[in-house]
Parts: C-alpha cells; structure tokens; sequence
C-alpha cells in the first residue's frame, strides 16, 4: 500500500486560501488520490478524488502532477468551519483495496 | 448520496460485558466494510476488513476473538467487543465502499465507547 505523508499542522485565516500538499512516492499506476475531512468526534467525509491532472468541485480543487507522486487540496476561502483534520489516502487500484489512514493534517483556521 | 448509518453513537459499559456496535449501507449494498479504532489526537486504524458471507480479515496485531465482526448481509455489518476492558475505551468507525474499488469510501458517524 502507499505510504502518504503530510504535513502534521497547518494555521491559516479566514477567506485564505489553503493548499495541503501530500507525498505518496510509490502510489501504483492504478490508484486513486482521495481526500477526507475529519470533524471531531465525527466519522470522516469525502472531499475529493482524482487520479491525474486537476479536478474541482464545489467545495475543493486536488491538483495531481504528471509523475503523480504528489498531490494537493486547495481549500478556497476558508472558514472557521474548515478547521478539520484532512486526510490523504491512495490506493483503489493495484495498491490495494483496503484504505490505510496516514497521520493527516491539522487545519485550524483563525479569525 | 451514499449514506452508512452506525449504531450506537456512545455506549457505556463495565468492565468484562460485551458491546455490539452496527454498521449498516442505507442506499446502497456493500460486500466489504472496514472497521477503525481511533484514540484521542491520533489517527484512524483500520482494524479488520468485513466481506459479507465470510469471515473477516484482521490487521496485524488485532485481536479477532475480542473483536467479533460478522457482516451477516449486503447492508449490515457487526462488531462486537467481548469482555471490554478499560484499554478498549476508544471511537469505533466503520466505513463502506459503493460500486467498484477506486470508490471513495463512506463513513458512519463512529461510535465512542467507554469501558468503566
């Protein structure tokens, strides 16, 4: 399975916008790129997923490099309800089916 | 969209009874479930995978005697903590995927357990 790091912590402010780059160095040619947020207390919720290239939706734009080994969530003008911890997982493809959770992000976003 | 319900959202027990926490796919059907265990200020850990019609599949290190799953349909997946013990005290979540294997997975609301 791929091996995803991430940065432990992150600060940011109210209507900035929050780019949250993970590594995955050995993802597997079929794998996916799935993001999640995790609420305390909560189960986590699916953000977005890719595989190649940019993909958006309405509330998170994943930006994944030709070679792939690195992608990442921009969260535009964030809120303080952002303040989650966001996970980076991969795999779907040959990399496995089951879904192993890497340490994640600490987003707080201040006033 | 995809919804997973998980039952009970907090259960308090005493030491040495067990506890039956339940999983289930609302709109969709799920041949496999994953059940997580997380700790305060850590992450998730994915303890056992559940495939309908089988029997489950431990992590390393996870005890399957203490921890009986039994995914007894394609909407619902158990798990059980026999003999629960302080230690087990944790936030039990269980996950579905629906359709094929690169699709997001969906997740219950957890269940916070504590074992008195």
């Amino acid at each position: 399975l791929a091996k995803t790091t991430q940065p432990i912590s992150m600060d940011s402010y109210e209507g900035q916008e929050v780019n949250i780059t993970c590594s995955h160095n050995n993802i597997a040619t079929n794998d996916y790129i799935t993001w999640y947020q995790q609420f305390p207390s909560q189960g986590p919720r699916f953000i977005i997923q890719g595989y190649k290239t940019k993909v958006t939706n309405e509330v998170a734009s994943l930006f994944i490099p030709a070679d792939r080994k690195s992608s990442t969530l921009s969260l535009p003008r964030v809120s303080l309800s952002d303040t989650a911890v966001y996970y980076c997982l991969v795999g779907g493809g040959t990399g496995g089916f089951k879904t192993i959770f890497g340490a994640g992000t600490r987003l707080f976003v201040k006033a | 969209g995809a919804v997973v319900s998980q039952h009970p959202s907090w259960v308090i027990c005493k030491s040495g009874t067990s506890v039956k926490i339940e999983c289930r796919s609302l709109d969709f059907q799920a041949t496999t479930m994953f059940w997580y265990r997380q700790f305060p200020k850590q992450s998730l850990m994915l303890m056992a995978t559940s495939n309908e019609g089988s029997k489950a599949t431990y992590e390393q290190g996870v005890e399957k005697d203490k921890f009986l799953i039994n995914h007894a349909s394609l909407t619902l997946s158990t798990l059980t903590v026999t003999s629960a013990h302080p230690e087990d005290s944790s936030f039990y979540i269980c996950s579905a995927r629906e359709g094929q294997q690169s699709s997001p997975l969906h997740f219950g609301n957890g269940t916070r357990l504590t074992v008195t």
